[in-house]
């Protein structure tokens, strides 16, 4: 099974409402990222947490890191009908490749207008 | 107009026949990755190259070739062995190459969608 997953799967809010997304990993890792995806489209960088860090923020994204729990929550604030996509976290493992991203099977994220 | 490109868009495969998606940046990065997305999935990775004419194996190169002759190119080639190949592709670079010290975020192209006739 995947190193990260994530939940919920399908996530449906009005706008203006926060959205929260969560990230579940098995083994311990270097980082975690958080990526977004449009429909049909590619994948988008929004924020990297390193292992040492416990939260992070970018704009309207507040991203924390438990690695006693081995989660990682992803907070939409304020969203937007754009802010509708797909979001992934992936993580990458403290031992073996320095280069491989595991990701999760995603958040179907909705912001209902 | 710095990126990453791939194409085709759309791809489309008889049975038996190998076909290539190209992917190529000029973003000057080392690394370069393909990854295939089934619906409603994540990603899973394919190949990756780390430097010029070496590249590594994923979690499921069965099926796929590559090249990386060039720095900015890395070519993927389904092959007839890939039973089911239909899938979106996705290829992605990052800055960082060798060691262990390098965990770059990573790029992606638009994608190129495989379909089999």
């Amino acid at each position: 099974s995947q190193q990260g997953e994530e939940d919920p799967q399908a996530l449906s809010i009005q706008e203006g409402e926060n959205a929260t997304m969560n990230c579940s990993y098995k083994t311990s890792i270097n980082n975690l990222q958080w990526y977004r995806q449009n429909s049909g489209r590619g994948l988008v960088h929004l924020i990297l947490i390193r292992s040492n860090e416990r939260e992070k923020h970018s704009g309207r994204l507040r991203v924390t890191l438990d690695t006693s729990k081995k989660s990682s929550s992803l907070l939409i604030t304020a969203s937007r009908a754009a802010d509708t996509a797909s979001y992934f976290c992936a993580t990458v493992l403290s031992s073996g490749s320095a280069r491989q991203l595991t990701f999760g099977s995603g958040t179907q994220l909705t912001v209902l207008p | 107009d710095g990126g990453i490109t791939q194409s085709p868009k759309y791809l489309f495969r008889k049975e038996g026949q190998n076909v290539t998606l190209s992917c190529e940046q000029n973003l000057n990065h080392d690394a370069m990755y393909w990854y295939r997305q089934d619906p409603g999935q994540g990603l899973r990775l394919i190949y990756y190259s780390q430097i010029v004419n070496d590249f590594q194996k994923g979690d499921i190169a069965e099926g796929y070739s590559v090249s990386r002759e060039k720095k900015e190119s890395f070519p993927l080639t389904v092959t007839s062995a890939q039973k089911n190949p239909t899938a979106f592709y996705l290829c992605a670079s990052s800055k960082d190459s060798g060691g262990r010290g390098g965990r770059e975020t990573q790029y992606f192209g638009p994608g190129t969608r495989l379909l089999v006739l």
